[in-house]
Order: structure tokens, then sequence, then C-alpha cells
């Protein structure tokens, strides 16, 4: 069973400063599906980034990228110009790209602080 | 907005008790997937359908049922409310193609059981 592992409880950043949340999984599969949701106060889960396995080029959605590592299997993320709305639960998640469940498998959260 | 929809938002309720959540997934998607988040837990896969079928099926306790319908809303039906079943319960829905990641999640229905 894939199983993914956010090791970083909380994290703290300065506003427009950089910060990395760190991520690592799990898997036997060769391709599969990696993202990153943010759950801010209002507990709705958004997505922020997805990345196909099979590419090789890391994902980027403005002030958000990742670093996906596939030997090493590890997707972290970066947010750069860190804003005060980027203060929020930070979910790594994965999912199956083969047929069968398409089910999530997600981390416990990173917990991010943006202080002013 | 996601496009995702759950009633109720907030439900209180007390041991024993029956409960239906219920959720509306976008236009088009054809896949719902219930997750449980509590504190203990984190984020848990409960069921999956896809077109009226279902797919999957991960953690959820015997006392859970769940079905969608024709019309492609679904219910998660919780019996014999227990104290420990206090969660967010999240429905997402997805377009059903090896092609498409994301899932889209509802705001949740906060499950409190007293």
């Amino acid at each position: 069973a894939q199983t993914v592992t956010q090791s970083q409880p909380e994290m703290s950043v300065q506003e427009a400063e950089t910060v990395t949340l760190s991520c690592t999984y799990d898997t036997s599969e060769s391709d599969y599906y990696l993202f990153w949701y943010k759950q801010p106060p209002s507990r709705q889960m958004i997505l922020v980034i997805r990345q196909e396995a099979y590419k090789q080029q890391n994902a980027t959605e403005n002030r958000f990228s990742v670093n996906f590592q596939k030997a090493a299997k590890s997707f972290s993320l970066k947010i750069s110009d860190s804003q005060l709305g980027d203060a929020a639960m930070y979910f790594c998640a994965y999912r199956s790209f083969s047929g069968g469940s398409e089910k999530l498998v997600f981390g416990k959260g990173t917990k991010l602080t943006v202080n002013p | 907005d996601s496009g995702v929809t759950q009633t109720p938002k907030h439900l209180i309720t007390a041991t024993g008790q029956r409960v239906t959540l219920r959720c509306s997934p976008r236009s088009g998607d054809l896949s719902v997937y219930w997750y449980q988040q509590s504190l203990d837990q984190g984020l848990q896969f409960l069921i999956q359908y896809y077109n009226g079928e279902e797919r999957a099926k991960g953690n959820i306790l015997e006392r859970f049922s769940a079905q969608q319908f024709p019309d492609l809303h679904s219910e998660l039906n919780l019996s014999s409310l227990e104290l420990g079943d206090s969660a967010l319960y999240f429905c997402a829905s997805s377009v059903h193609s090896a092609s498409a990641g994301e899932q889209f999640f509802g705001p949740g229905t906060r499950l409190t059981v007293l």
C-alpha cells in the first residue's frame, strides 16, 4: 500500500520570504500523480499543484513550484514570496495512475504560519 | 468554489442515531469519493462510486454505507453513531479518466456526535 509522509508538522515563514514543505512517499508503481492541497481555516480543500510521475519537468503554478525527485520518492512544495493568505494546512497526496481505485492517500499535513 | 456541493454544512446528533450526508458532484463528473477528516486519523478515504457503481472501498466501517443515484448525486449514511465518528466528511468528484488526476472537494459536512 502507498504511504505519504510529511515530516514537518509545523513550519513558519516571514511574509515575502520563501518556504519549502517536504513530502516523501512510498510506492511500487511507476506511474502515479502527486498533489499538494491547501486547507485554510475555512476547511475547504483547495488544489495547489499537481505532478504526473511520468513528467520529468517540475510543475509550477505562479508562486508555487515543486521539486519532484522520482528516484528518491520526494515531492517538496516551494512557496515563493509568501503571503499572509498562504497560511494554512498543506497536505501532500498520492494517487494511482492506473485503473482501479483512484483514491487519494494523504500525508498528515504541515501547518504553515506566515508572519507579517 | 469547486462546484461540488455538500449538505448539510453542520450536523449535531446523539450517539446511536443515524444521519445522511449528501453530495452533488461537479457537472460532468462521474466519480464521487468520500473522505473522513478526524484529528487522530487525518484524511482517510472511505469509498468511491463511479456512475452509480461502487468502485473502491477504503477504511469504511460496516455502520457506514453510501450510494450514488442516477443523477450522480451521492449520499453517505452513518448509523449507530459513536463519539468517535465526529469528524469532517468531505465529498470529492472527478472526471473518470486515466489522464485526469484532480479531485475537487466540496466544503465538507462537520458532524458532531454528542
